[in-house]
């Protein structure tokens, strides 16, 4: 077990409403990086929050957002939800940015309908 | 070229026998590679970081070959619970970008 968790486990969301997906890193971790993973696909990079700030983004779009508190747990706010917006959404957390290992949580499966 | 490609497999390999993944990226300037293997329906967990000198752990070992822009991973006297997803990660620093292969589906056959 890795001590990075997330919630929820499943979620199920219509077109065009809000989600906010949850995750808390492994002690003494002071990075989350967010990932989504579409079936058959390596997970693709969201965004990373160091520190509390955005630290390196992949190519979503803005209505991918997200947060990180000071505990360093993070959340990640997807609006105006598209149906290829269902996928396995992962959080990673790591010590320090560069060239750091990361430690994943079991995802959020978010469907869409 | 895709910033990270992968041969998507599936291998298909005899237990006791010796696997080779190879990962090729497009940019020069990254830094930092990983392997990682994905179990079905599970999050990925970190196998290797990937050493500009090559690493070994038990019957792995990683290499990295930045001229021709490859990394690799050999695992000797496989066994039927290697049978998974292997994700290579390349960290571009510079631009603080962290991009995952497809993977390559590895079955081990008894």
């Amino acid at each position: 077990e890795t001590g990075v968790t997330q919630s929820p486990t499943h979620l199920i969301k219509t077109r065009g409403q809000q989600v906010t997906l949850r995750c808390s890193s492994q002690s003494g971790h002071n990075t989350v990086s967010w990932y989504q993973q579409a079936l058959g696909q390596g997970p693709q990079f969201i965004f990373q929050y160091y520190r509390e700030e955005e630290n390196g983004r992949g190519n979503f779009p803005p209505r991918f957002s997200g947060l990180q508190f000071p505990n360093y747990s993070s959340e990640l706010n997807v609006n105006a939800l598209e149906l290829d917006d269902s996928a396995l959404y992962l959080c990673a957390s790591s010590w320090g940015v560069q060239g750091s290992e990361q430690y994943f949580g079991p995802g959020t499966r978010l469907t869409v309908t | 070229r895709k910033e990270v490609e992968q041969d998507p497999g599936p291998f298909n390999v005899p237990e006791g026998a010796t696997v080779a993944f190879n990962c090729t990226y497009s940019n020069s300037a990254s830094q930092s590679f990983f392997w990682y293997r994905q179990d079905c329906r599970k999050e990925p967990k970190l196998l290797m970081s990937v050493y500009s000198s090559g690493n070994e752990d038990g019957r792995f070992t990683a290499q990295l070959n930045r001229a021709s822009q490859y990394i690799s991973l050999l695992i000797r006297d496989s066994k039927l619970s290697d049978s998974a997803t292997y994700l290579c990660v390349v960290n571009m620093n510079r631009d603080d970008k962290i991009i995952f292969g497809k993977g390559t589906r590895l079955h081990i056959l008894p």
